[in-house]
């Protein structure tokens, strides 16, 4: 069975130009997360989908971020435009919904460089 | 609010040895999980290990378990016979009652050498 996908892999972009990642979660996992991961630090939530709808976005900044997971299957998270902190590795994961001890997949990361 | 403190920033331990990572968590939710990640080189994270905080045995999976003492709100991962591809960053993370999201600690980077 496929893992998660990401794309691209890498991306190098100059600050205020706008930036899209790509993720395709595990077939039939409902819940789907983004995390943005700083160098040094472990991940941290930008938002979660339970199917189509985004039930916690409290931690995305959304003068520039955005985020859609149309159809309840892949997702797409954009920054425009892209500033020199947003450099890291953004994380996708997805689960079964719910359950505290449900197990979250990770994708490989999308690692952002902005000069 | 739920916090994950990982202490140890790098280890050293030597091939075959055992090693104890540790990982202290706070949280006010009476029922949560405790996770450990592994994340080498290439980026992805990947499970390892879970356990229940109403879990009555310690977790165990292959070469790791989870020293899980509740009452001390520690969740140490401990991998017996180390090997070279154990080499990379692990991550504690934790999940409360009715959450889908984890909080995750800051890493401990490990280094097995020959």
């Amino acid at each position: 069975e496929a893992g998660v996908v990401q794309s691209p892999r890498y991306k190098i972009i100059e600050k205020k130009q706008p930036v899209a990642f790509w993720c395709n979660p595990i077939s039939g996992h409902n819940t789907l997360y983004w995390y943005l991961q700083n160098l040094g630090q472990g991940p941290e939530l930008l938002i979660r989908y339970e199917n189509e709808e985004a039930v916690d976005d409290s931690q995305l900044p959304k003068d520039r971020f955005s985020a859609e997971r149309l159809k309840g299957v892949d997702s797409t998270l954009k920054i425009q435009p892209a500033e020199l902190g947003d450099s890291a590795v953004y994380l996708c994961a997805s689960s079964l919904a719910g359950g505290e001890g449900n197990e979250q997949f990770f994708g490989p990361g999308t690692r952002l460089t902005v000069l | 609010a739920q916090k994950i403190t990982q202490t140890q920033p790098g280890m050293f331990v030597q091939e075959k040895e055992a090693v104890t990572l540790d990982c202290t968590y706070d949280t006010s939710d009476p029922s949560y999980g405790l996770f450990w990640y592994k994340q080498p080189s290439s980026g992805e994270m990947i499970f390892l290990i879970y356990q229940g905080s109403y879990d009555q045995q310690n977790a165990t999976e292959g070469r790791y378990s989870l020293n899980f003492q509740k009452a001390r709100k520690s969740a140490n991962l401990v991998i017996s016979a180390s090997q070279l591809g154990d080499s990379a960053m692990y991550f504690c993370a934790m999940r409360g009652s009715g959450y889908s999201t984890l909080t995750f600690g800051k890493g401990t980077m490990l280094l097995v050498s020959p």
